[in-house]
Order: structure tokens, then sequence, then C-alpha cells
């Protein structure tokens, strides 16, 4: 079965910093892979995707991944961090099979301070 | 377009009860998928459909069902009631199975 592992479960950052958020899967074949972001009291929000083509893919709000096939690693970054980008961030990732089903990290709450 | 939504958005119950949740996908999405989000565990995923079949099945117990109508729009039920079915349970379109993931807010489910 799939997994995913997201190294840290909170970080903490002041405005302007850079963030780097870790993500690796455990799947030998061909993967989707998907970063979703969860603002307090919002429901779940798709911040990028990676299906093929290039690696390093860029999403909403100055988010960008890097897919690392070698390293089985989809790692978000941001060089320049809001208050706004407090959230939870979970990094999720959906096989070659053919379905929908979504194997998602424990998530990692950022909290930025002003 | 509106996005998904799901009823009701909160829910009490007590141990032994059954519950059924709803859940309405975007207009022309045919794929609903269930996840189960707890502060443990994370987002586990309950159930895929797509046309009224169920295509894919989580590691839950047999007291967590679910179907789609021919409306694509889903239910899922959870029967006799456990205090760890306390969750929240996110239901999430998309136009075929591969594509794009759309999730709706919600419902808490609180089990006394």
């Amino acid at each position: 079965a799939q997994s995913v592992s997201q190294h840290n479960h909170h970080v903490i950052l002041s405005e302007a910093a850079s963030l780097e958020l870790g993500c690796n899967y455990s799947y030998g074949g061909t993967v989707n892979l998907f970063w979703y972001v969860q603002y307090p009291g919002q429901h779940l929000q798709l911040l990028l995707k990676y299906f093929s083509g290039d690696p390093l893919v860029k999403g909403i709000k100055g988010f960008e991944a890097e897919f690392i096939k070698s390293k089985f690693s989809f790692n978000l970054r941001k060089p320049s961090v809001q208050w706004s980008d407090t959230a939870e961030y979970f990094c999720a990732v959906n096989d070659d099979s053919g379905y929908s089903t979504l194997t998602f990290g424990k998530g990692t709450m950022l909290l930025v301070s002003p | 377009k509106a996005g998904v939504t799901q009823t009701p958005r909160y829910l009490i119950k007590t141990r032994g009860q059954q519950v059924t949740l709803s859940c309405s996908p975007i207009s022309g999405h045919r794929s609903v998928s269930w996840y189960q989000q707890t502060p443990g565990q994370g987002l586990q995923f309950l159930f895929e459909y797509f046309s009224e079949t169920q295509r894919n099945k989580g590691n839950f117990p047999g007291r967590f069902s679910g179907r789609q109508f021919s409306n694509s729009r889903s239910e899922m039920n959870v029967s006799t009631l456990e205090l760890g079915d306390s969750a929240l349970y996110l239901c999430a379109s998309s136009s075929l199975p591969t594509d794009e993931q759309f999730f709706g807010p919600g419902t808490r489910l609180t089990v006394l």
C-alpha cells in the first residue's frame, strides 16, 4: 500500500521567511501528486498538482513544488510567506490504478507570525 | 458553478445510533469520493463512486456504507455508531476518477 510522509507536523515562521515543506511517498509506479491547503474554518483547496511533464510545478498564491522521482519526493516551497498563509498543508498521492483514491500525509500546520 | 455541498454540516449522535450523510457534487461531476478526517489518523479514504458504482473502498468496517444515485449525489451511512467515529467527513467530486478532486466543507459528526 502507498504511504505519504510529511516531515514536519508544525512549522512556525515569520512573515517574509522562505518556506519548504517536505513530502515523501512510497510507490514505485506512476503517481499523480498534489498539495492541498486547509485554511482555518475552510475546506480543502488544491494548491498545485503534478501529473506529468515539467517536474517543477507552480500553483496558486506563489507556491511551487518540485517532483524528484529518484527521491520519491514532492516538496512544497514559497520564497516569502505571508500571515495569510497560516493553514494546514497536506501532501497527497494518487497512483496509476485508475481510481481517484488519494493517500494523504498527516499534514503540516504552518503558523506565520506577523 | 456551485461547489461541492454536504449536508448536514454538523451532527451529534449517541453511541449505537446510525447516521446518513449527503453529498452533492459539482454539476457535471460523476465521480464522488468520501474521506474521514481525524486529528489522530489524518485524512483516510472511505469510498469512491463513479456512475452509481462503488469502484474502490478503504479499510473501514462494514458499518460504513455508501451509495451514489443517478444524479451523482452520494450518501454515506454509518451504523451502530462508536465514539471513535467522531470525525469530519469530507466528500470530493471530479469529472472523471483520474481528474482533480474538489472537496466540500465536510460534515462534522460528534458521537457521544
